[in-house]
């Protein structure tokens, strides 16, 4: 079955750290290139960050450069996303998703994790 | 940057309709980049159109895509009820930007 699972979200004070993985399965993980994308509640969708099939290229979106990073682990089929420094404003949920080609839909999401930043 | 504008931003309509649904860009884009999304509650998203106007695997041919330049359309013909759902449109040349959606509610 084809799937991405995202874990990793909960509560946590502004200033502190999280890390989300997403847990790929029924396709080839390390062919792909995957994203991170964001929607804050009751709001739009929001690019968070991009990685190369390999790990070699890496790409965040403004508003988190600097504090997030993305990466990966082919030998366990799993992307991360390290956040560090985080605010109010990154309460969100967080999907990861695949581009079925370079620059191209993305056509596998997952169901997303939530992440509260709250005192 | 590129700013992705859809409107209109809810659509009220009933099933059987046909829903036309506008994406519009703030500067001419390629169309080979433009993608079409449905998010419904508890659900993952899922790919409905891609390169403007190709359907994404098992999508109904009740959807279509079409548009060039600055203005892209997504059209449902014959609403059924399980279409009722937020739509988004996506373009992914230079980098990945979003419009804001267009909610489609039963009227």
């Amino acid at each position: 079955q084809v799937q991405l699972v995202e874990s990793g979200g909960g509560v946590v004070q502004p200033g502190r750290s999280l890390r989300l993985s997403c847990a790929a399965s029924g396709f080839t993980f390390s062919s792909s290139v995957i994203h991170w994308v964001r929607q804050a509640p009751g709001k739009g969708l929001e690019w968070v960050a991009v990685t190369s099939s390999d790990g070699g290229f890496k790409h965040h979106a403004d508003s988190v450069k600097g504090r997030f990073t993305i990466s990966r682990d082919n030998s366990v089929n799993t992307l991360y996303l390290q956040m560090n420094s985080l605010r109010g404003e990154d309460t969100s949920v967080y999907y990861c998703a695949r581009e079925r080609r370079p620059h191209d839909a993305f056509d596998i999401w997952g169901q997303g994790t939530m992440v509260t930043v709250s005192s | 940057e590129l700013v992705l504008t859809q409107s209109p931003g809810t659509l009220s309509l009933s099933p059987g309709e046909r829903a036309t649904l506008s994406c519009r860009a703030s500067q001419s884009v390629s169309s080979t980049y433009l993608a079409w999304y449905q998010q419904k509650p508890g659900q993952a998203l899922r790919l409905l159109i891609y390169g403007a106007s190709s359907r994404a695997t098992g999508v109904p041919d009740r959807f279509s895509g079409s548009g060039s330049g600055t203005d892209f359309t997504l059209t449902i013909s014959g609403l059924e009820p399980e279409d009722f759902a937020v739509y988004y449109c996506q373009h992914s040349d230079n980098w990945y930007t979003f419009g804001q959606g267009t909610k489609l509610e039963i009227k």
